[in-house]
């Protein structure tokens, strides 16, 4: 049940877009995004919301496809900031509160 | 200042020896949750709590109980700690559970 995430890894130089997908085997209610970096808690980024709405992050954006069971999260113009270790954690029964994660996107900048 | 609060932050303790891993908000939240991280598994859900005296199975609950008789006190209890528990458990609490989870620092176990 738990979300595969691709790719595993990455590395950029500043500047550069990264896009990082989480694929689910289970009909999907949400989408959650969080950043964790080395050492810390993780940090909310976005929600998606299965009919479309969105909150999250201004700066980062994402799709949801719920035909497809997956969402992707695009860092564009990457800055040393966006390093750090990407989850995605999914939700697959409507208004439970059940999340389940993904393995995690560590994503490296480098200048 | 809005928080996550848990403690202890770092645990070493003996296999069997019943542990609490306190948690607590300030924020009114009614969502909260624990998770345990692990490296290449992510984080993982051990229970939620959806509101006061309502809480649920997670992925991963086998071996922890939680309690929630008062809205901003969350805390994880492990009756018989083994070894295969030592890892890094974060507290997290949302407005609801469809609302962004703010996290606290983590608490490290190592279970001996």
């Amino acid at each position: 049940q738990q979300p595969v995430q691709s790719p595993q890894a990455v590395i950029l130089r500043e500047g550069e877009d990264a896009v990082i997908n989480c694929s689910s085997s289970k009909a999907l209610y949400s989408v959650h995004w969080y950043r964790q970096k080395h050492g810390e808690a993780p940090v909310f980024l976005m929600i998606l919301l299965k009919g479309g709405e969105q909150k999250g992050h201004d700066k980062i954006s994402a799709s949801f496809n719920e035909k497809k069971q997956q969402s992707s999260l695009y860092l564009t113009a990457s800055q040393l900031s966006y390093s750090g270790t990407y989850f995605c954690g999914t939700e697959i029964s409507g208004n439970t509160g059940k999340l389940i994660f993904g393995q995690g996107t560590t994503l490296q900048v480098k200048p | 200042e809005a928080q996550v609060t848990q403690n202890p932050r770092y645990l070493i303790t003996v296999t069997g020896k019943k542990l609490t891993v306190t948690c607590s908000q300030n924020m009114n939240h009614e969502y909260m949750s624990w998770y345990r991280q692990d490296p290449g598994l992510g984080l993982r859900q051990i229970y939620y709590s959806m509101n006061v005296e309502v809480t649920d199975k997670g992925d991963v609950p086998e071996g922890y109980k939680v309690s929630r008789k008062e809205k901003r006190n969350f805390p994880l209890i492990l009756e018989s700690p083994s070894p295969n528990q030592t890892s890094l458990y974060f507290c997290a609490s949302s407005y609801t559970y469809n609302q962004p989870q703010h996290f606290g620092d983590g608490t490290r176990l190592s279970i001996l």
